[in-house]
């Protein structure tokens, strides 16, 4: 079982919409997790960083966890174009694995205006 | 700022030629890694280095090796390139394991 999954989409929506974003986790050890935006041409830049324990706001923007069901999402409200990019959300490694960040597929995501 | 430079955007080269990846971080940052990024993979790691000359396989090492000589500097090398190499690279650094990296503009490699 992969450590973390992510639907690839790609996810169209209109401007003004509430978009989410989802990922599953497979190990209840995960103590944070990360959420990274990726541009057309550019390298990904981390948008928010959440520990298990709740959610977190950052302007349009809310990370969430769920651990009962190991699920992480990333709520956009009132998108905007400028949010068309990939998502991509990331765990810390863990035990012989230390170290490393493991990233879902991405969700491709295209705001129209 | 942190910044992660790449020495190529785009790099076309041939089967069975050697490669060389260049990887710049201007932060002192211990910790720098590779990753290929290919549609509906992901980002898969394929080398990371913990301190100079020292290096952990990722989880697709196969291929490739890497070298890191000075703490700004990680390359990566791809001993004889193979098509199924064709992909996006990206290099990324942090200051903790674990902890958020920052990453390249990515070199766009292509193999015939």
């Amino acid at each position: 079982q992969k450590e973390v999954e992510q639907d690839p989409g790609p996810l169209s929506v209109p401007e003004g919409a509430i978009v989410s974003l989802n990922c599953t986790y497979s190990n209840s050890a995960f103590q944070y997790f990360m959420w990274y935006r990726q541009y057309s041409r550019k390298g990904p830049e981390l948008l928010m960083y959440t520990y298990s324990s709740g959610n977190k706001e950052d302007g349009r923007f809310t990370a969430q966890v769920d651990k009962s069901s190991k699920y992480i999402s990333l709520f956009i409200r009132d998108s905007q174009p400028s949010d068309s990019a990939t998502y991509l959300c990331a765990v810390p490694g863990w035990g012989t694995s230390y170290g490393k960040l493991t990233f879902g597929q991405g969700t491709i995501l295209t705001v129209h205006p | 700022d942190v910044k992660v430079t790449q020495s190529s955007r785009y790099l076309v080269k041939r089967t069975g030629e050697k490669v060389f990846l260049e990887c710049v971080q201007d932060m002192d940052h211990e910790n720098m890694f590779w990753y290929r990024q290919d549609p509906g993979l992901g980002l898969r790691l394929i080398y990371f280095s913990y301190d100079v000359k020292m290096k952990e396989k990722g989880d697709i090492p196969e291929g490739y090796s890497v070298s890191r000589e000075k703490k700004e500097r990680f390359s990566l090398i791809l001993e004889s390139a193979s098509t199924n190499q064709t992909s996006m690279y990206l290099c990324a650094s942090s200051l903790f394991l674990g902890g958020e990296q920052f990453f390249g503009p990515g070199t766009r490699l292509t193999v015939l």
